[in-house]
């Protein structure tokens, strides 16, 4: 069955901190992977993606993802993280190349302390 | 503005009442769908459509319908409403044109069932 895990339901991390927010996945074929964030009553914002090619991937506030094949995982990272980057996190997989179905992890918050 | 929009935003309804949660996107995309989210279980897809007229059960679909009549438009429909459909909804858009392959969300919309 394809799926996504998080093993970690809360990662505390001090401001100015390296932070990295751990997602393996199991999906056949190679899949499409996402990170997104979400702030306390809002929608899901897009992070970054990994389709091909250079398997460390930079998206957006910093973040960076590394796509690890024989690993399958697809860990997020921060060099230094910042008090604004508490949210939750979601790691997600897409088999197909049409992101038609995306499969969710179950969430990882981010606490980051002053 | 590329936007998913999703409207009510909170509702609170009683158990057999039908409701309908709409959603529109001013991208052009083909792709839509539905999830919820709930605590510990990350995000679940409820129906996805491909396009115009053609949909798709996603993993939890009981309960639920929708219909895709127009590309912009794809709303969600609880015909009889239980508590256990209390959650928090986003809808969703996408499309692999020009290699987009990412996936924009809704604000969601947090019903409450009684």
């Amino acid at each position: 069955a394809q799926s996504v895990a998080q093993p970690e339901d809360q990662v505390n991390v001090a401001e100015g901190n390296p932070l990295t927010v751990k997602c393996t996945y199991s999906v056949s074929g190679n899949p499409y992977l996402f990170w997104y964030v979400q702030y306390p009553n809002r929608g899901l914002q897009f992070l970054l993606k990994y389709i091909t090619g250079d398997n460390l991937v930079k998206g957006s506030y910093g973040f960076e993802a590394e796509f690890n094949k024989s690993q399958t995982s697809f860990h997020l990272k921060k060099p230094s993280a910042l008090v604004s980057d508490s949210a939750l996190y979601f790691c997600a997989v897409s088999p197909y190349s049409s992101a038609s179905k995306i499969i969710f992890g179950s969430g990882t918050r981010l606490s980051i302390r002053p | 503005e590329a936007q998913v929009t999703q409207n009510p935003r909170y509702l609170i309804t009683v158990t057999g009442k039908k409701l309908t949660v709409t959603c529109s996107q001013n991208m052009n995309h083909e792709y839509m769908s539905w999830y919820r989210q709930d605590p510990g279980l990350g995000l679940r897809q409820i129906y996805y459509s491909m396009n115009v007229e053609v949909t798709d059960k996603g993993d939890v679909p009981e309960g639920y319908k929708v219909s895709r009549k127009e590309k912009r438009n794809f709303p969600l429909i609880l015909e009889s409403p239980s508590p256990n459909q209390t959650s928090l909804y986003f809808c969703a858009s996408s499309s692999t044109k020009g290699g987009e392959n990412t996936i924009y969300f809704g604000e969601g919309s947090w019903l409450t069932v009684v």
